[in-house]
């Protein structure tokens, strides 16, 4: 199974701050990869598909890049909607996996 | 814009089998997948299975082959993941997601089933 690292695993940050999120692919997967964040008790919400393709009505402040066995999340100036735990997920083999998560909270 | 609608939380006790339903609305059900990825308490993501909802071809994870049925129901728009053989490991909310535009990501989440095994 191909195994998906986030990091970091907990991240406080302050509205306006940019800020990045790295997953690593224990092999690679080209940029079958996608980003989604999730608030308490609700379902996630895919932001990007095929490593950097914005989903369409998620805002711009958005972005992600990489390929193979590296990407990147990030988020150009945080705002008060966007503190959730962030998953990555690989769509290149089966099973399908997931990062751990990385969760963005206030600072 | 496919909607997915997810049937109620269950109670089971160990060694049960419980039945999760995820209806769809529209009309292009049978022209996309369905996955079932559930979420134990404080646990990353995991990917269960899919299935097409057009040829019904399936496809499991190996952690849940043998304990898990995806079946659909084209003339119900509805998808169902029976699972058997449950233990308290088993508590979580499953979720039905689906990429009805074909990309590489879950378009679409069904609100979540939670999945509660107690005796």
């Amino acid at each position: 199974d191909i195994q998906l690292t986030q990091s970091p695993s907990f991240l406080s940050a302050s509205v306006g701050d940019r800020v990045t999120i790295t997953c690593r692919a224990s092999q690679g997967i080209s940029s079958y990869l996608a980003w989604y964040h999730q608030k308490p008790g609700r379902a996630p919400k895919l932001l990007i598909y095929s490593a950097s393709t914005l989903q369409s009505g998620v805002p711009s402040r958005f972005s992600g890049s990489g390929s193979g066995t590296e990407f990147t999340l990030t988020i150009s100036s945080l705002q008060p909607e966007d503190f959730a735990t962030y998953y990555c997920q690989q769509f290149n083999s089966y099973p399908l996996t997931f990062g751990g998560g990385t969760k963005v909270e206030i600072k | 814009q496919v909607q997915l609608v997810q049937s109620g939380a269950e109670v089971k006790k160990p060694g049960a089998s419980v039945k999760v339903s995820c209806k769809a609305s529209g009309n292009t059900f049978t022209s996309y997948a369905l996955h079932w990825v559930r979420q134990a308490p404080g646990q990353r993501l995991e990917w269960m299975g899919w299935i097409h909802a057009g040829s019904g071809n399936t496809k499991y994870s190996q952690r849940f082959q043998g304990r898990v049925t995806i079946s659909r129901d084209t003339s119900a728009n509805t998808a169902y993941m029976d699972l058997r053989s449950l233990t308290s490991e088993d508590t979580a909310v499953y979720y039905c997601a689906a990429n009805p535009g074909g990309l590489y990501g879950m378009e679409v989440w069904g609100q979540g089933t939670t999945v509660t095994v107690s005796s």
